[in-house]
């Protein structure tokens, strides 16, 4: 169980396009999903909080209108890089929680973007 | 700044030893712990998480947790090659709901 899918898992894209990326919970509701970037040899960082129909929660520093999050239902939620540049070029990792009382996140297989 | 922390490493172990990794946390509130395996060019595994002080044992695998000290550490018996990965310590910290806070991770390599 608590399986989650990302697609796609690798995207080369040029500079200036947008890419969405998606994210889905296969065997469970997720009523939280979280969207993480990693550079090479950095650990985990949070990007944005997304509930089920309400707007994302983004951290600090992270600018919401270039990394649109929309949650349609409790399995899927999609990530869109717009107007992509090289330096945002990185391993991008979507999680997923049912709400369970101890809050385990499961993770996606990530999606690696290399902007050119 | 709420915080978790973790040697980088790499921590060096010979197959069939025990490997010790340990991460502190900033928030004496925490409530849930959580530790992960990431392979590289992959994503977190879950391994097990922990909250009450005390041992947790699964298979292998043993979380210890002291709230006290604010310390939360992973003990892996019977080291194996394919144990060598990086390892995530997660918190969650008071007030935060459902979000993790990660620690940098410290690189396991378990030699032959």
């Amino acid at each position: 169980g608590a399986v989650v899918s990302q697609h796609p898992s690798r995207v080369i894209c040029k500079s200036g396009t947008s890419v969405k990326i998606e994210c889905r919970s296969l065997d469970f509701q997720a009523t939280t999903m979280f969207w993480y970037r990693q550079f090479p040899k950095q650990s985990l960082m949070l990007m944005a909080t997304s509930n089920e129909g309400s707007k994302a929660t983004y951290e600090q520093g992270v600018e919401k209108d270039k990394f649109l999050i929309n949650h349609a239902s409790l399995t899927l939620s999609t990530l869109t890089v717009t107007s992509a540049h090289p330096e945002d070029s990185s391993f991008y990792i979507c999680s997923a929680t049912s709400g369970t009382s101890y809050n385990e996140q499961f993770f996606g297989p990530g999606t690696r973007l290399t902007v050119l | 700044q709420k915080e978790v922390e973790q040697n980088s490493g790499p921590l060096s172990v010979p197959e069939g030893a025990i490997a010790s990794l340990n991460c502190t946390y900033s928030d004496r509130g925490s409530q849930s712990f959580f530790w992960y395996r990431q392979y590289s060019g992959k994503s977190p595994e879950l391994i097990m998480f922990i909250y009450s002080n005390g041992d947790k044992e699964d298979g292998r695998f043993t979380a210890q947790l002291n709230k006290a000290s604010q310390y939360v550490s992973l003990l892996i018996r019977d080291s194996q090659p394919s144990d060598s990965a990086t390892y995530l310590c997660a918190v969650s910290f008071t007030g935060t709901a459902s979000k993790l806070t990660f620690g940098t991770g410290t690189r396991l390599q378990v030699t032959l």
